[in-house]
């Protein structure tokens, strides 16, 4: 069965850094591309970003281009984002998505809450 | 990117057909076949329903359908159940390794 579990979500000040881990089970990991898709509350989804399976083809949403980077360890089966000068419009559920390809996600985490507040 | 432009709200009775537009540019959803459709009820994960503008998913019933005609994609739910109630979102790739959503559409059956 197919497994993603977020972690690392929380409280932040704004200005401050957060790293998301998302842990994956019940396929080969490093055959799929993985991407992060947030959602603010009562708001829509917005892709944030994705990484290819061998981590050399990185695409970023422009909101989060140069704050936020994307990595993967594919020894340990597990999708990273790293989010630095953190906004409060960066409040949301961030899920980790599975893509087969590089455009469309077949398998969804549970995701994780980031709120940035003082 | 641009998010892709949908509908707030359809809705449709027991038994018949809505269709949900999405509407982007020549730049995502018109100049790839690159559009997916996701479902997502309150509270829960999204659950794709669309991939690769028609194709559909093992598990997903054929009642959903999709169809792209220069910039705008289409799902179309034929004899609509109670539990298709939810909200409905389009994706495109939109070049650039990026991606866009559209805003969702929030399907009611009345």
């Amino acid at each position: 069965e197919v497994q993603l579990v977020e972690s690392g979500g929380g409280l932040v000040q704004p200005g401050g850094s957060l790293r998301l881990s998302c842990a994956a089970s019940g396929f080969t990991f490093s055959n799929y591309w993985m991407h992060w898709v947030r959602q603010a509350p009562g708001k829509g989804l917005v892709w944030v970003s994705r990484i290819n399976s061998d981590g050399r083809s990185i695409g970023y949403a422009d909101s989060v281009k140069g704050r936020f980077t994307i990595s993967r360890d594919n020894a340990k089966n597990t999708l990273y984002l790293q989010m630095n000068s953190l906004r409060a419009e960066d409040t949301a559920v961030y899920y980790c998505a599975r893509g087969p390809v590089g455009h469309y996600f077949d398998y969804w985490g549970q995701g994780s809450l980031v709120t940035v507040s003082s | 990117q641009s998010a892709l432009t949908q509908p707030r709200s359809v809705s449709g009775s027991p038994g018949q057909s809505v269709a949900i537009s999405c509407t982007g540019t020549s730049s995502d959803v018109g100049g790839y076949n690159y559009v997916s459709w996701y479902q997502q009820h309150p509270g829960k994960v999204p659950k794709l329903m669309i991939y690769d503008v028609s194709e559909r998913p093992s598990g997903v019933p054929d009642r959903f359908s999709g169809s792209k005609s220069g910039n705008t994609a289409s799902l179309t739910i034929s004899g609509l159940h109670a539990e298709d109630e939810a909200d409905y979102y389009c994706c495109s790739y939109a070049g650039s390794y990026t991606l866009a959503f559209g805003g969702g559409t929030k399907l009611t059956v009345l």
